[in-house]
């Protein structure tokens, strides 16, 4: 069973502050990608990764940096938390675009 | 522009009931259609894909989408729902031989009444 954790789980950060959030995949899966979830809006596309040490934007990459040390950890980085980045964050893994996407449980940030 | 349309934001039915959530989209080339679910406060799963073959693929749960090319659609069907596929669902579509993001509709809260 192919297998996505996300940490941490629940976060609540200050405007202004740095937010770190981090993805794990066991699936030995190339792509990586992280989406945000807010009601009206569906999933939008942040940042995705290709393999170890790519990284490209996605839809909405704004104030989001990406980083993809090793072909098993994708971090997202909020290096200046704005109350509008406040939202459902999940972490996904695929072998290639047209594959099946497997994603993490998702970590809910609050920034105040 | 590229999209999916989920047209109904949330629908409502009685247990043992039919159901059929909509999906549109329009894409050009020819396009892998997803939909997946997800349930409270859980990332989302894989329902059911299709590329090509037998316009009608089964997936998982008694949960099957047909795909009209005629009419640009990707519609999930299910005989009869039980309480616990309320959830929301969603449509995706990608572009083969074009290594892109997939682009997803809004989703559809289904209720399923006991």
């Amino acid at each position: 069973e192919a297998a996505v954790t996300q940490s941490p789980r629940n976060k609540v950060a200050v405007t202004g502050g740095k937010v770190t959030l981090s993805c794990n995949q066991t699936n030995n899966h190339n792509n990586m990608y992280w989406y945000r979830q807010d009601t009206g809006h569906g999933l939008r596309l942040i940042h995705y990764s290709y393999g170890a040490g790519s990284t490209e934007k996605g839809d909405i990459p704004d104030g989001y940096k990406a980083s993809r040390p090793s072909q098993e950890n994708f971090s997202l980085i909020l290096e200046l938390a704005t109350p509008s980045q406040t939202s459902v964050y999940f972490c996904a893994s695929g072998r290639d675009i047209q594959d099946t996407q497997y994603f993490g449980p998702g970590t809910r940030l609050l920034v105040l | 522009a590229q999209s999916v349309t989920q047209p109904d934001a949330r629908v409502t039915v009685s247990e043992g009931a039919s159901l059929q959530l909509r999906c549109k989209y329009s894409y050009s080339g020819t396009p892998y259609l997803f939909w997946y679910v997800q349930y409270p406060r859980q990332g989302l799963q894989l329902l059911l894909k299709y590329y090509s073959g037998d316009p009608v693929v089964q997936g998982v749960n008694g949960f099957e989408a047909e795909f009209i090319k005629s009419n640009s659609s990707f519609h999930l069907r299910k005989a009869s729902v039980h309480w616990s596929d309320s959830a929301v669902y969603f449509c995706a579509v990608s572009n083969v031989g074009d290594n892109s993001k997939l682009i997803w509709g809004l989703g559809t809260s289904l209720v399923v009444n006991p």
